[in-house]
């Protein structure tokens, strides 16, 4: 099946310093990517709809100041937490829909990448 | 908001055992699908089933779907202890902006 890196898989930061997530589709392309985070032993929130070479779809109440997303290639799309606080420590997660899949592109499936675990201390 | 929600929240069987997993959503669906996450892991997509389906197989997995009730479960055959992990049902509607809903999780333990 289609692989989605996500790197990197832990990272510890200080408050106030930024961070970048990376969301890779290795083996097809994507010219859309999700991002989502999750809290522990809960669901998975989206946040954003990462487009290839436009202006990513913010969901309701996500700051896109807070969480800039770049999605400049058809196989990469990156997250970057700014100014980091503690409550911004979570799981976050990316997948990718296969825009060339056999099924046609926008047939369901979500690949996901491992995900990357955000400590701010 | 939220469209899925999974029954129960959490559910522990024996090695061997078939575990059932329900789902129920709101709106109107092209397609659910069930995924599986490892405690600290990326989801894993197990099967989709398209509203136009009643049912399908996958290896020890059975869904079903019944849109009239607006729900769907997941079946789990002759488990094992490599079941344990947190199982998800996401609904979608298929497209050019199609995005998936995901429901809050089943945590499955499977004890050998």
């Amino acid at each position: 099946g289609a692989v989605v890196s996500q790197h990197p898989s832990r990272v510890i930061c200080k408050s106030g310093t930024s961070v970048k997530i990376e969301c890779r589709s290795l083996d097809f392309q994507a010219t859309t990517m999700f991002w989502y985070r999750q809290f522990p032993k809960q669901s998975l929130m989206l946040m954003a709809t990462s487009n290839e070479g436009s202006k990513a779809t913010y969901e309701q109440g996500v700051e896109k100041d807070k969480f800039l997303i770049n999605h400049a290639s058809l196989t990469l799309s990156t997250l970057t937490v700014t100014s980091a606080h503690p409550e911004d420590s979570s799981f976050y997660i990316c997948s990718a829909r296969d825009a060339g899949g056999a099924s046609g592109p926008n047939t369901g499936e979500l690949f996901f990448g491992e995900g990357s675990r955000l400590t701010v201390l | 908001s939220q469209q899925g929600e999974e029954d129960p929240q959490a559910l522990s069987i024996q090695e061997g055992e078939n575990a059932t997993m329900n789902c129920s959503y709101k709106t109107s669906i092209n397609n659910l699908q069930w995924y599986r996450q490892n405690s600290g892991r990326g989801l894993v997509h197990l099967i989709l089933i398209r509203s136009n389906e009643r049912e399908k197989h996958s290896g020890r997995l059975r869904v079903t779907l019944d849109t009239s009730k607006k729900s769907s479960s997941l079946l789990i055959t002759a488990s094992r202890a490599a079941d344990t992990a947190s199982y998800f049902c996401a609904t979608g509607i298929t497209g050019a902006n199609s995005k998936l809903t995901f429901g809050k999780g089943i945590t499955l333990s499977v004890r050998p």
